[in-house]
């Protein structure tokens, strides 16, 4: 099955203590993105890549970091957690090929900083 | 730079009513347009899209969208809806070229149906 894999899907964690969010898509799809989701404000993308080894910063990057070493995987990476963090974070991809402009989303991850 | 509006943060209805979710944007160059749904505790799903052509796009499940570029909206309709229809409703729009880099998100509509 096409699908954008999340993990984990729930973590609580502490101000300052280094987290990691996977992402990895099983369709080939060169362009990779995050974004996180907060009431009354609706999605916000923090980084994107076109492909490997290729990413760039969205609307909202500080406190976040990413890498796309292999097309399938694009982890998000919070070095140093802050309660403003707390959201629900989307990683999404789709293909660069004509014709395809669809995003597919992952479940979601909801991450809570004390 | 695009940007997103959706009119109505909160739309209760009741089951086999019709509905409107109103989305407008802004754009000083050609888009795409998109509605996605994000069922209870799941991801966002493609809902329908416009891209060219007609101006009145259709999902599968009885939903439409009209692309009125005069007035920069792209309002989503059901004529009558379903309990399952309960879901927040995103509209996204990014410029209208295949590199494409941005999809902009609106502020989602809940919509809720009462039995």
């Amino acid at each position: 099955e096409a699908q954008v894999t999340q993990n984990p899907r729930y973590l609580i964690t502490v101000t300052g203590k280094k987290l990691t969010v996977t992402c990895s898509q099983n369709m080939n799809h060169e362009y990779m993105s995050w974004y996180r989701q907060d009431p009354g404000l609706g999605l916000r993308q923090i980084y994107y890549s076109m492909n490997v080894e290729v990413t760039d910063k969205g609307d909202v990057p500080e406190g976040y970091k990413v890498s796309r070493k292999e097309k399938r995987n694009f982890p998000l990476i919070l070095e140093s957690p802050s309660p403003n963090q707390t959201s629900l974070y989307f990683c999404a991809s789709r293909s660069t090929s004509a014709g395809a402009n669809v995003l597919t989303f992952g479940a979601g991850s909801r991450l809570t900083v004390l | 730079a695009q940007s997103v509006t959706q009119l109505d943060s909160q739309v209760p209805v009741f089951e086999e009513a019709p509905v409107e979710l109103r989305c407008n944007y802004s754009s000083s160059v050609s888009v795409y347009l998109f509605w996605y749904v994000q069922y209870p505790n799941q991801g966002l799903q493609l809902l329908l899209k416009y891209l060219s052509g007609s101006t009145l796009v259709e999902s599968i499940n009885g939903f439409e969208a009209e692309f009125n570029k005069s007035q920069t909206s792209f309002h989503l309709r059901k004529p009558s809806v379903h309990i399952s229809d309960t879901a927040e409703y995103f509209c996204a729009v990014s410029e209208a070229f295949q590199g494409a880099q941005k999809l902009v998100f609106g502020q989602g509509t809940r919509l809720t149906i009462n039995p």
